[in-house]
């Protein structure tokens, strides 16, 4: 079982639907990122989280400790936001590992 | 301010070679970090470099060795290469000491083909 678990793998939605990808990871962590990577390789820091949620424009990202698990929300999806979303987590112990991804396409 | 830089883009190297590739962060970023990335493996953590230390490190083999320079520039270096290390190699730096706890920003990162 891999340590940290996305899903789904893929994704398709229509236009302006709410869109939410997953992440559970199963040991104790310090941090949890988000990142967004479109074709052609380049990687964005969406969030960065230790506790509770965080808003950014039409992204939101909340955190349950408790329960090991992130989710990253999308409202009101559009084309731009077809890309890839990878959750990584920092365990303790400084072992930084990450999730396999979400393909995530939305259609006009 | 600009971006992270990583050169060169694209490297093609022969079964046995070594190769070095750089990376400067973004100015005032004192924490560089790089990652492999491959079809298979996905995204995976190399190492971690604050104030020309290495902090932190993922699971590869001796081959891959990096290091920092006093201007936070950093080079990472693989040696005997292998067919398997073909990837895109990404670099990162952040802007406080919390390195790995911090928000990464990404450099467009060096896509390394081995034949």
């Amino acid at each position: 079982k891999n340590e940290v678990e996305q899903s789904p793998q893929n994704l398709t939605a229509q236009e302006g639907e709410f869109i939410t990808i997953n992440c559970s990871y199963s040991v104790g962590i310090s941090a949890l990122h988000w990142l967004q990577q479109h074709p052609g390789g380049g990687i964005v820091s969406l969030f960065m989280l230790s506790s509770g949620k965080k808003k950014h424009g039409r992204l939101i990202a909340t955190i349950n400790i408790q329960e090991k698990h992130s989710s990253l929300h999308i409202t009101a999806s559009h084309p731009r936001d077809s890309a890839v979303y990878i959750c990584a987590v920092m365990e303790y112990g400084n072992k930084l590992v990450f999730g396999a991804g979400t393909i995530l396409r939305v259609k006009s | 301010k600009a971006g992270v830089t990583q050169t060169p883009r694209y490297l093609i190297k022969t079964r046995g070679q070594q190769v070095t590739l750089s990376c400067s962060p973004i100015s005032g970023h004192r924490s560089v970090s790089w990652y492999q990335q491959t079809p298979g493996q996905g995204l995976q953590f190399l190492f971690e470099y604050f104030s020309e230390t290495q902090r932190n490190k993922g699971n590869f083999p001796g081959r891959f060795s990096g290091r920092q320079f006093s201007n936070s520039r950093s080079e990472m270096n693989v040696s005997t290469l292998e067919l398997g290390d073909s990837a895109l190699y990404l670099c990162a730096s952040s802007c406080t000491g919390y390195g790995l706890t911090d928000t990464q920003y990404f450099g467009p990162g060096t896509r390394l083909t081995v034949l």
